[in-house]
């Protein structure tokens, strides 16, 4: 079982739809990223979180430190939302794990 | 602000040739990190630095990889010899940390490395 473990892998919707990614860890953390790659390859980082929620514009990331689960919205979704979502920790022992992403699709 | 810089975008090379990546990263930022993404497991840590210092490297997966930082504004990952199986795109990041290692990190574009 990966640490990290990302839902839905792949996701379609249309434009407008509120879209929720979900992201659920193994191990303690101490952080807990969120990153955004783009159709051509480029890596944005949106969110570092280590408790409570975070907000920035339309992108809304949330962590439960005791259910080990955070999620991504996003609200008004559009199609330059299109991308892959991915999700990764920092354990107890400062290693990086990722997730394997959650690939974003919304249809005008 | 020019961002992470990362050289060359594209490298297609024969297998047993030696391979070097270079990566500035951003002007004032004191750590910086190697990633590799493949098809089959997406994203790894290979290395990172903090003050130029190899902090942690137990993700560079064997010998054939070596990461040098000289200064804070350059940093080389070579692959000597490469093999198939290391084709993958190459990310470098930085950030600006006081402590903790993994602050908001800003991405190169990547190198696209072809080994045939």
């Amino acid at each position: 079982k990966n640490e990290v473990e990302q839902s839905p892998q792949n996701l379609t919707a249309q434009e407008g739809e509120f879209i929720t990614i979900n992201c659920s860890y193994s191990v303690g953390i101490s952080a807990l990223h969120w990153l955004q790659q783009h159709p051509g390859g480029g890596i944005v980082s949106l969110f570092m979180l280590s408790s409570g929620k975070k907000k920035h514009g339309r992108l809304i990331a949330t962590i439960n430190i005791q259910e080990k689960h955070s999620s991504l919205h996003i609200t008004a979704s559009h199609p330059r939302d299109s991308a892959v979502y991915i999700c990764a920790v920092v354990n107890l022992n400062e290693k990086l794990t990722f997730g394997t992403g959650t690939r974003l699709t919304i249809i005008p | 602000d020019a961002g992470v810089i990362q050289s060359p975008r594209h490298e297609v090379t024969e297998m047993g040739q030696e391979v070097t990546l270079r990566c500035k990263p951003i002007s004032g930022h004191n750590s910086l990190f190697w990633y590799r993404q493949t098809m089959m497991r997406g994203l790894e840590l290979l290395i990172y630095f903090n003050n130029n210092v190899p902090i942690d490297d137990s993700g560079m997966p064997e010998d054939r990889f070596s990461a040098k930082m000289p200064n804070a504004s350059f940093s080389t990952l070579k692959i000597q010899p490469s093999e198939p199986r290391d084709s993958a795109v190459y990310f470098c990041a930085s950030t600006r940390t006081s402590g903790r290692p993994y602050n908001e990190q800003f991405f190169g574009p990547g190198t696209r490395l072809t080994v045939l």
